[in-house]
């Protein structure tokens, strides 16, 4: 069965240092999506992708995060530089193109900034 | 703007007793409203949609719309059945299109 592949699964990291996170969607999904999950709270989105365009990225902290799927296939968030109050889980997913279409998330990286 | 509210962060029950997760929302338009669920040690994925209208692992949801409710149900819990619930919400167009707010969660434990 397909799934979304994440790498790594964990990172540590000292602040002000650059960490990259990186997201294989199920093949076929035009619908790429990171959440950023902080501990006790449910996952917040920061961007959204249709094929290689950003349609949603509203919630991205844009001064030290960046994210692009080039080829409209697999995908990389940046943090740079990272900042104690990123530590989170970053959790990817697809899905096919529309509201009511399941999301299918990966196992998520484990980030923290030391 | 949307949001989605799970008034309890944790809920204990014994195995066979019914159980109720709730969920509140807010939404100006016409919303998809998800359950979706993480087992220990697994990844986040689907439970239930609204749309639907099925039942999965014996849970149901019904929207209520007056109430702006899609609380999620099951009459006799089983030990399996814990796990972390999210409850979340779909916005139908817009910059929002198929964005998911979810609620902080609930975990369930069944206790035998």
């Amino acid at each position: 069965e397909a799934e979304v592949a994440q790498s790594p699964r964990y990172k540590i990291t000292e602040k002000s240092q650059a960490v990259a996170f990186w997201c294989d969607p199920i093949s076929g999904h035009a619908t790429l999506y990171w959440y950023r999950q902080i501990l006790g709270q449910g996952p917040e989105l920061l961007v959204q992708f249709q094929d290689e365009s950003v349609v949603d990225d509203s919630q991205l902290p844009k001064d030290r995060f960046s994210a692009e799927r080039l080829k409209g296939v697999d995908s990389t968030l940046k943090i740079q530089p990272a900042e104690l109050g990123d530590s989170a889980m970053y959790l990817c997913a697809s899905s096919l193109w529309g509201p009511s279409y399941e999301q299918y998330f990966g196992p998520g990286t484990r980030l923290t900034v030391t | 703007a949307q949001r989605v509210t799970q008034p309890e962060k944790l809920l204990s029950v014994f195995k066979g007793a019914p159980v109720e997760l709730k969920c509140n929302y807010s939404y100006s338009g016409s919303p998809e409203l998800f359950w979706y669920v993480q087992y220990s040690r697994q990844r986040l994925q689907l439970l239930l949609r609204h749309i639907s209208r099925e039942s999965i692992k014996g849970f149901t949801a019904d929207l209520n719309k007056g109430e702006t409710s899609f609380h999620l149900k099951k009459p006799f819990a089983q030990e399996e059945d814990s796990a972390m619930y999210y409850c979340a919400l779909s916005g139908g167009g817009g910059t929002s299109y198929g964005k998911l707010t979810f609620g902080q969660g609930t975990i369930l434990t069944v206790h035998p």
